[in-house]
């Protein structure tokens, strides 16, 4: 199974900021099948970017994902209010895990 | 609109069957390359995958809880059923439905809200 590994746990901006979020896997993710999703309380969770870079549908152009391989990044270019929440990363080939989470609040 | 909604019991006892259902809509699973999948999340801890059943009825499981898990649909009801049997307290979770894409069948491209499950004597 391959593990993934999300850091920081918890990251502190403001509105307007640029934030990067990290997922490191345990070994090499196949075909970079990896995906972030969005986490709010009390509401269905948001797939943003899948294949490590490629943007869901409807998913604003202030989210953008980069990596391969075991590294990946998730960045949000500038935030927004409703931005601030849980974050996870997923691999979706067999057998998919999902990282622990990055939340991110306002400072 | 796809749109996806878990229902069942808030509270079960130890040892119990739960019984988990999931209701879409906007999608139907008699469609070719429709798959849904069941993920859970214990209290403050991360999403867990543990099951997917597709269009043609293949199913498949989280390998240590394989014994366990019962992944089923209704077609006629375009619902999901997931039934989990040995309920512990450490079963706790809220438990989500979600659809997997038509190439990835675990790309996850639209969830429910989920269900909070407490398991509890």
């Amino acid at each position: 199974e391959i593990v993934l590994t999300q850091s920081p746990g918890t990251l502190s901006s403001s509105p307007g900021e640029r934030v990067t979020l990290s997922c490191r896997a345990s070994q090499s993710v196949p075909n970079n099948n990896l995906a972030w999703y969005q986490q709010k309380p009390g509401q269905a969770s948001r797939l943003l970017i899948y294949g490590a870079s490629i943007r869901a549908t409807g998913i604003p152009d202030r989210f953008s994902g980069s990596g391969s391989g075991t590294d990946f990044t998730l960045t949000i270019g500038r935030l927004e209010s409703e931005d601030f929440a849980m974050y996870y990363c997923q691999h979706y080939a067999s057998s998919p895990t999902f990282g622990q989470g990055t939340k991110v609040e306002i400072k | 609109q796809v749109t996806l909604k878990e229902s069942g019991p808030a509270l079960v006892k130890p040892t119990q069957t739960l019984t988990l259902t999931c209701t879409l809509s906007g999608f139907s699973l008699s469609t070719g390359t429709m798959r849904v999948n069941w993920i859970r999340q214990p209290p403050g801890k991360a999403l867990e995958w543990l099951a997917m059943i597709d269009w043609d009825d293949y199913k498949f499981y989280r390998t240590s809880l394989k014994t366990r898990l019962t992944i089923s649909k209704d077609t006629s009801k375009n619902q999901v059923v997931l039934t989990m049997t040995k309920m512990d307290p450490i079963d706790t979770a809220t438990y989500y439905c979600a659809r997997g894409g038509d190439t990835y069948a675990f790309l996850l491209d639209s969830w429910g809200q989920g269900t909070l499950v407490t398991v509890s004597s």
